[in-house]
């Protein structure tokens, strides 16, 4: 069964630090998504991560992919208090060697909080 | 270009009451996913449509849950009847492709969920 494990699960921290986020993952899979969620809003599409060594910045954020070592990192520079939100990472599994369900396997998410 | 849209947003029953529960996903998107995140826990895959196929419902928990995409356009999850445990958010997704058809047709865009509450 594939899982996929985030830390820390809960974050508090304040304006100016920086602070990382870190999603392991059991398969082989090399399709790693990072999504965010403000309460009562939808999961945005943050980042897509297809290959081993991939890196993406967005702003304050930088996402990147080990494949080997089945570990993305998210990394947050400098934060500011609208980055506060929780984090999902997710794998697809699809077209992967085990046969896994069609869906993404998500992480228990990151709630983030960045105080002034 | 709308999103994907979820209907209810909330709803409060009963246990042993029916509740319907509606995504439209965006338009041209063929894939529609259904997930469910019970507090506390992972958000977790429900089933997958492709067009008005169901295309992978191993998560499905039991026969109380059916889901339907008549016309491969709008989709409904329906709950009958509702247990407690069946309390959660649930999230509709939309993609236009999936699996190997094309890396960044494969990206799943959520709507806001519908949040339940069996009591």
């Amino acid at each position: 069964e594939l899982k996929v494990e985030q830390n820390p699960l809960f974050l508090s921290m304040q304006e100016g630090k920086n602070y990382t986020i870190y999603c392991n993952y059991s398969t082989t899979s090399d399709r790693l998504y990072w999504y965010r969620q403000d309460p009562g809003k939808s999961l945005e599409s943050l980042f897509v991560l297809l290959s081993n060594g991939a890196v993406k910045q967005e702003g304050r954020l930088m996402a990147s992919l080990d494949t080997k070592a089945r570990l993305s990192t998210l990394h947050i520079t400098a934060a500011v208090h609208d980055l506060s939100a929780t984090y999902f990472c997710a794998v697809d599994s699809v077209g992967d060697s085990g046969g896994g369900a069609d869906g993404l396997t998500f992480g228990k998410g990151t709630h983030l909080i960045i105080q002034p | 270009e709308a999103g994907v849209t979820q209907f209810p947003s909330h709803s409060v029953i009963e246990k042993g009451q029916t509740v319907t529960l509606r995504c439209d996903p965006i338009s041209g998107h063929d894939n529609l996913y259904w997930y469910r995140r019970v507090m506390g826990k992972e958000i977790k895959f429900l089933l997958h449509f492709v067009k008005e196929s169901k295309q992978d419902e191993s998560g499905m928990p039991n026969n109380r849950f059916l889901a339907e995409r008549t016309g491969g356009t709008y989709s409904t999850l329906k709950v009958q009847p509702a247990e407690l445990e069946d309390s959660g958010v649930y999230f509709c997704a939309s993609s236009q492709g999936c699996g190997t058809q094309g890396l960044a047709k494969n990206i799943q865009y959520f709507g806001a969920g519908t949040r339940l509450s069996v009591l």
